[in-house]
């Protein structure tokens, strides 16, 4: 069955710093693949997806993820976080072969004003 | 992007009722609706996914005379919470996306339930 992983369950940062949230998946086939955000107190809305094409995905508020097909990877990166940012991040993986979205079990991010 | 709503955003019931929380995607045709279910500082548990006009389909332990789910036209499913006790309060949301694979599936803001 396929699976998504999120290992960093926290992460802290101090505004300014780089980030980057690991996300690996297991399925070997065709798979589109998402991260989610959920702000405090709000719903999730989608930062950015992967159908095909460049693995290098920009999405939105300068959040960037790149997939690598022989690491099984999705990880999620901004260059210069905001205590705006503060939220939980999750990543998701749907298989070609699936009608369902699988999360991880998400990323608690904390920016240090 | 697309909007999915949900009601009521909140709600409080007696151990023993049944409470309807109604999920409806505002501008566009949702072929598919999920439900999920959200515990404290957890992910997204897939409850059932519902397509329109047809029965739903139960994630594994999930009991389905319990959560009875109906997808009656395509901007509407409702998901009822029968003879509801305190171990099913929780926060529920629902997601609705298109008819083709690569549709981006869009999420309701979510009910809370707390069954007293």
């Amino acid at each position: 069955a396929q699976s998504v992983s999120q290992h960093n369950h926290h992460v802290i940062l101090s505004e300014a710093a780089s980030l980057e949230l690991g996300c690996n998946y297991s399925y070997g086939g065709t798979v589109n693949l998402f991260w989610y955000v959920q702000y405090p107190g709000q719903h999730l809305q989608l930062l950015l997806k992967y159908f095909s094409g460049d693995p290098l995905v920009k999405g939105i508020k300068g959040f960037e993820a790149e997939f690598i097909k022989s690491k099984f990877s999705f990880n999620l990166r901004k260059p210069s976080v905001q205590w705006s940012d503060t939220a939980e991040y999750f990543c998701a993986v749907i298989s070609s072969s699936a009608s369902k979205i699988i999360f991880g079990s998400g990323t608690r991010l904390s920016i240090r004003p | 992007g697309a909007v999915v709503s949900q009601h009521p955003s909140w709600v409080i019931c007696k151990s023993g009722t049944s409470v309807k929380i109604e999920c409806r995607s505002l501008d566009f045709q949702a072929t598919t609706m999920f439900w999920y279910r959200q515990f404290p500082k957890q992910s997204l548990m897939l409850m059932a996914t519902s397509n329109e006009g047809s029965k739903a389909t139960y994630e594994q332990g999930v009991e389905k005379d319990k959560f009875l789910i109906n997808h009656a036209s395509l901007t509407l499913s409702t998901l009822t919470v029968t003879s509801a006790h305190p171990e099913d309060s929780s926060f529920y949301i629902c997601s609705a996306k298109g008819l083709a694979l690569t549709d981006t599936q869009y999420f309701g803001p979510g009910t809370r339930l707390t069954v007293l």
